[in-house]
């Protein structure tokens, strides 16, 4: 499985936008990058997912660089409630690669939201 | 609301006893689930893919007669610990594929606690 690799932890103040970046310099042309993110005692939620251009959703953007071998995560306006971590995950071929569906889970980040 | 539900969300247990936990698709068919344990402020690490109506396939080093995997139907996969002991104390989590979407949700994981 290819890698990722994620800061340990990170903070941001309230309200504030959130880039928790991601880098995956082993990346195949089919992986696919997932975010996931994990709040205290519950499974893991999902967040975004892209290929190769740049996804909005109403929880989050992904950028992803022009070589495929870096992208970050971006919460526009951080709350108390996305304190959580996340993870930053390649899965070969998407969601629709029904051979690949299973996830290798690195440390992620912690993320701490001050008030 | 959750989309893959899993039951217990807490269980206490005496050492030697065995313990299930179900992992149910509330409103897809599941082809595939997977079981994940996560130690306190450790990442998510693969124990098996359960696949209906065949034998588990579990990871290096988790041992299936201690970890019993069954997929009966599109809709339900149990894990039982059997003869737990206080090491196998850990978070539990599920995840399904949306057979037709190919889309992935996690349970909101189980937490079996050993005496």
């Amino acid at each position: 499985d290819a890698k990722t690799t994620q800061p340990n932890s990170m903070e941001s103040n309230e309200e504030e936008p959130v880039h928790l970046p991601c880098n995956h310099s082993t990346i195949s042309g089919t992986d696919y990058i997932h975010w996931y993110r994990q709040l205290p005692s519950q499974g893991p939620e999902y967040v975004i997912h892209g290929l190769t251009s740049n996804v909005n959703n109403r929880m989050a953007s992904l950028a992803i660089a022009e070589d495929r071998k870096s992208s970050t995560l971006i919460l526009h306006r951080a709350t108390l409630r996305d304190a959580a971590v996340y993870y930053c995950i390649l899965r070969e071929g998407g969601w629709f690669n029904f051979g690949n569906e299973k996830l290798t889970f690195g440390t992620g980040t912690r993320l701490t939201i001050i008030p | 609301g959750a989309v893959v539900s899993q039951h217990p969300s807490r269980v206490i247990c005496k050492s030697g006893t065995s313990v299930k936990i179900e992992c149910r698709s509330l409103d897809f068919q599941a082809t595939t689930m997977f079981w994940y344990r996560q130690f306190p402020k450790k990442s998510l690490m693969l124990m098996a893919t359960s696949n209906e109506g065949s034998k588990a396939t579990y990871e290096q080093g988790v041992e299936k007669d201690k970890f019993l995997i069954n997929h009966a139907s599109l809709t339900l996969s149990t894990l039982t610990v059997t003869s737990a002991h206080p090491e196998d104390s850990s978070f539990y989590i599920c995840s399904a594929i949306d057979g037709n979407t190919g889309e992935l949700f996690f349970g909101e994981g189980s937490r079996l606690t050993v005496l």
